[in-house]
């Protein structure tokens, strides 16, 4: 089973609809975080958590929310989705040291009509 | 603050080519330097990296990398690649010090022509 779970996979909805997608992970580890994937701009960080109780904005968090229901999950909420927020979108965790690596789940592509 | 350029959005090469994968980063302090790489539909999965030691560093899939402080580089290579390689390569830092969160790199395409 992968470490890094993210559904859906793939989304399309309206402008100003309300969309959660949701992120587990199976490492065991206390941080966990989300990034926004635009082709040529690499990955932006939107929200991270550093634990149950601890969550920070990231660089582009503006329009976007979330939610750590436990150690293992993670999910981001769009409260009005708009085109602009049409990405891929991934979910990541990591143990608490620089030398640490990054876990990526497989995406969801997001797109806002 | 960390940062990370990598210098080429895209590199087309042919197959059994060498390739060479450009990445800078800027900082005050020390750094941790890794590559991920993410193929196609998938999300992206370690590569190799750089912690302390030897300045270079290999992967299993015959990439190396190898550390330059006086460059502040982290340049990825491969002698001879295969279509299989065709993926995006992302290079990260990661400071010794603060929250740890790694900064990525705008990302290069790998194109792998037969």
């Amino acid at each position: 089973d992968a470490d890094v779970t993210q559904t859906p996979r793939n989304r399309i909805t309206k402008t100003g609809k309300r969309i959660m997608l949701e992120c587990s992970q199976t490492k065991g580890h206390d941080r966990m975080y989300w990034y926004r994937q635009d082709p040529g701009l690499g990955l932006q960080l939107i929200y991270y958590s550093f634990d149950v109780k601890d969550i920070n904005k990231g660089e582009i968090s503006d329009g976007y929310s979330v939610s750590r229901q436990a150690q293992a999950k993670f999910s981001l909420s769009l409260e009005s989705a708009i085109p602009n927020q049409t990405a891929l979108y991934f979910c990541a965790t990591s143990g608490p040291f620089a030398t640490d690596t990054q876990y990526f789940g497989p995406g969801t592509r997001l797109t806002v009509l | 603050a960390q940062s990370v350029t990598q210098l080429d959005s895209q590199v087309p090469v042919f197959e059994e080519a060498p390739v060479e994968l450009r990445c800078n980063y800027s900082s005050s302090v020390s750094v941790y330097l890794f590559w991920y790489v993410q193929y196609p539909n998938q999300g992206l999965q370690l590569l190799l990296k750089y912690l302390s030691g030897s300045t270079l560093v290999e992967s299993i899939n015959g990439f190396e990398a190898e550390f330059n402080k006086s460059q502040t580089s982290f340049h990825l290579r491969k002698p001879s690649v295969h279509i299989s390689d065709t993926a995006e390569y992302f290079c990260a830092v990661s400071e010794s010090g603060g929250s740890y969160i790694p900064t990525f790199g705008r990302g290069t395409s790998l194109i792998v022509h037969p």
